[in-house]
């Protein structure tokens, strides 16, 4: 069953600790990214990666790192430099390019500070 | 750059009565354009999406969309909305020239009353 996971669902970080966001899907997909949600603000792009190890920055990327080592797997961390972590984290996947670039989304991981 | 406008926070509708979610874009050239809709702490899914030929476009759910290129419009509809239907709506744009990373909306959260 093809998909994208994420990884665990709600995360709870306490002041000063980085914690890390797994992402794996089976689509064959070239390009991951890492979208930050807040209510009213709808979605940020963090990160995203058209090819194995490499990957860029998107609008919102300081106090996050990315590695991008397998196809499959994308995770995020976020480090005590991030100052306002507390959000709601969204994986997706899609085709680089073409017509088939509709991206698929994981259920997210919620982050809350502690 | 690339933007993609949501005017409404929120559009409320009854039940059976006809629904539209609007998207207006800015980007130049012939962007790819979609829908996603996210129900409570999910990831979001994919709705419809327009590449290029026929400016009314179906998708899931009985959803459709109108691509109309001298407005720079791409609005959502339903002939007949369920309460199943209340959900938070996202519209994205992909240039389809140079960069191929969706920038989404803010989201329309959509609710149809019994």
């Amino acid at each position: 069953d093809g998909g994208i996971t994420q990884s665990p669902k709600y995360l709870f970080r306490k002041e000063g600790q980085n914690v890390t966001l797994s992402c794996e899907q089976n689509l064959n997909h070239d390009a991951m990214y890492w979208y930050r949600q807040d209510p009213g603000q709808g979605l940020r792009l963090i990160y995203y990666s058209q090819i194995v190890n490499d990957f860029q920055k998107g609008d919102i990327a300081e106090g996050y790192s990315v590695s991008r080592e397998k196809k499959e797997s994308f995770p995020l961390t976020v480090t005590s430099a991030q100052k306002n972590p507390t959000a709601f984290y969204l994986c997706a996947s899609s085709i680089w390019q073409g017509m088939n670039t509709e991206a698929f989304f994981g259920q997210g991981t919620r982050l809350t500070v502690v | 750059a690339q933007s993609v406008a949501q005017p409404e926070d929120q559009v409320n509708v009854a039940e059976g009565n006809p629904l539209t979610v609007k998207c207006t874009y800015s980007v130049s050239g012939n962007p790819y354009l979609f829908w996603y809709v996210q129900y409570p702490n999910r990831g979001l899914q994919f709705l419809l999406k327009y590449i290029t030929g026929d400016n009314l476009v179906k998708g899931s759910y009985g959803f459709e969309a109108e691509f109309n290129k001298s407005q720079t419009s791409f609005h959502l509809k339903k002939p007949s909305a369920l309460v199943s239907d209340s959900a938070l709506y996202f519209c994205a744009v992909i240039p389809n020239r140079g960069s191929y990373i969706p920038t989404f909306g803010r989201g329309t959260s959509l609710i149809v009353h019994p």
